[in-house]
């Protein structure tokens, strides 16, 4: 079975921190995700990452940064932590792009920022 | 702008029926279509992909997509307390996935 590994499933940082999410998948997959999950608003589309070193902003990139350098880690960087960044974070991987492959996610991280 | 629409319940269907979950989508490149489970607290679990018109089935669950309407479904057969989760359509251009909101089922005993 795919895992996908998220650090830590609940952070509290202070507003203006540096925030380091990470997330680590053990099936060799090319395609990393994250994604966010607020209320009333669903999943949404963070950064993606299709190779090493590569980077795609998703819908909502603003205030946030990733990091791949290794094809198993993908890393969320919030530079400066704000109250409208607490959110459950969600990590995800797929393979190589074949157009029926599914998602698979990790167990979330819950951020809150006070 | 890509849209996946669902609406958001909650569904509430006794033990034993049917439960009928819909979801439209806007983006006619759309090329493959999920069905995940996400009880409350948990991360979405895959339940069943579709890519071709017609119905898939898959134990209890059968998915249906009609591409010409925009239009994918999930029925539940023999629905269970255990099924009542929070359902999210998603749907796949490129290597993207796009969720809707999910739909709330309540199963009641």
């Amino acid at each position: 079975d795919v895992k996908v590994t998220q650090s830590s499933r609940y952070l509290v940082k202070r507003t203006g921190e540096k925030v380091f999410l990470e997330c680590v998948q053990d099936m060799d997959h090319e395609n990393m995700f994250w994604y966010r999950q607020d209320p009333g608003l669903g999943l949404r589309l963070i950064y993606f990452s299709y190779d090493v070193k590569m980077k795609e902003k998703g819908d909502i990139p603003e205030g946030y940064s990733v990091s791949r350098e290794k094809k198993e880690r993908f890393s969320l960087i919030l530079e400066s932590a704000s109250t409208n960044q607490t959110s459950m974070y969600l990590c995800a991987s797929s393979p190589r792009d074949r157009y029926n492959s599914p998602l698979h996610f990790g167990n979330g991280t819950r951020l809150t920022v006070t | 702008q890509k849209e996946v629409e669902q609406n958001s319940g909650p569904l509430s269907v006794p033990e034993g029926a049917i439960a009928s979950l819909n979801c439209t989508y806007s983006d006619r490149g759309s090329q493959s279509f999920f069905w995940y489970r996400q009880y409350s607290g948990k991360s979405p679990e895959l339940i069943m992909s579709i890519y071709s018109n017609g119905d898939k089935e898959d134990g209890r669950f059968t998915a249906q997509l009609n591409k010409a309407s925009q239009y994918v479904s999930l029925l539940i057969r023999d629905s269970q307390p255990s099924d009542s989760a929070t359902y999210l359509c998603a749907v796949k251009v490129a290597s993207t996935l796009t969720f809707g909101k999910g739909t709330m089922l309540l199963v009641s005993p």
